[in-house]
């Protein structure tokens, strides 16, 4: 049984405050590494999809970065605004490519 | 271009019944993928369809079953309902599969089995 771990659990954060998370995944056979933003009453929205150890990608405010090496993956989000409260969700891709395993997400919850 | 379509929504079976959800991917869209998820779990794999053939399939018992049409659009039918299958049932669609990119979600259809 793969382990797709995310810390924090849950995260309160001020508008304005940067934030970070961590998703962890087994360091072997590592295929591609997705995030994802899931609003409430909406449905979860592809933020980057990760495939080389020390790729950074970035969408305006919010960036990521993999270490396949070590199994790990952190996502930034820089001046957090009230409509960045959602649920982010990483989800791992294994060698074989068969399945994403998804890790039971950060909630983030930005108040003025 | 429309997005991911899952009918219905809301649902509500007693134990025992079965119960049959629907996906109509984005178009051009060839792979469906199903996720259950249920409160503290994160989505649980059930099984993904790429041209009509089940090509991937997640531990779960054989209540659950899905198939694809020609169209890409995909079911996935639960019989004997028990309490515990009460969850969100969220679809995805790709291009090609998990392996290529970004899936594209559904909102869901929500599940309560009494």
């Amino acid at each position: 049984i793969l382990n797709v771990e995310q810390s924090p659990q849950s995260l309160h954060v001020q508008e304005g405050d940067s934030t970070n998370f961590t998703c962890s995944f087994p360091s072997s056979n590592f295929y591609a590494l997705h995030w994802y933003r899931w609003e409430t009453a909406k449905s979860p929205e592809a933020l980057f999809v990760m495939t080389l150890n020390g790729d950074e990608k970035k969408k305006g405010r919010i960036s990521a970065t993999l270490n396949t090496k070590e199994g790990y993956s952190y996502l930034y989000i820089k001046g957090s605004q009230p409509e960045d409260s959602a649920t982010y969700l990483c989800a791992f891709l294994g060698g074989t490519a068969s399945k994403l395993t998804f890790g039971t997400g950060t909630r983030l919850q930005v108040t003025l | 271009k429309a997005g991911v379509t899952q009918t219905p929504r809301y649902l509500i079976k007693t134990r025992g019944q079965q119960v049959t959800l629907s996906c109509s991917p984005i178009s051009g869209h060839r792979s469906v993928s199903w996720y259950q998820q249920t409160p503290g779990q994160g989505l649980q794999f059930l099984f993904e369809y790429f041209s009509e053939t089940q090509r991937n399939k997640g531990n779960f018992p054989g209540r659950f079953s899905g198939r694809q049409f020609s169209n890409s659009r995909s079911e996935m039918n639960v019989s004997t309902l028990e309490l515990g299958d009460s969850a969100l049932y969220l679809c995805a669609s790709s291009l090609e599969g998990q392996s290529t990119g970004e899936l594209f979600f559904g909102e869901g259809s929500r599940l309560t089995v009494l």
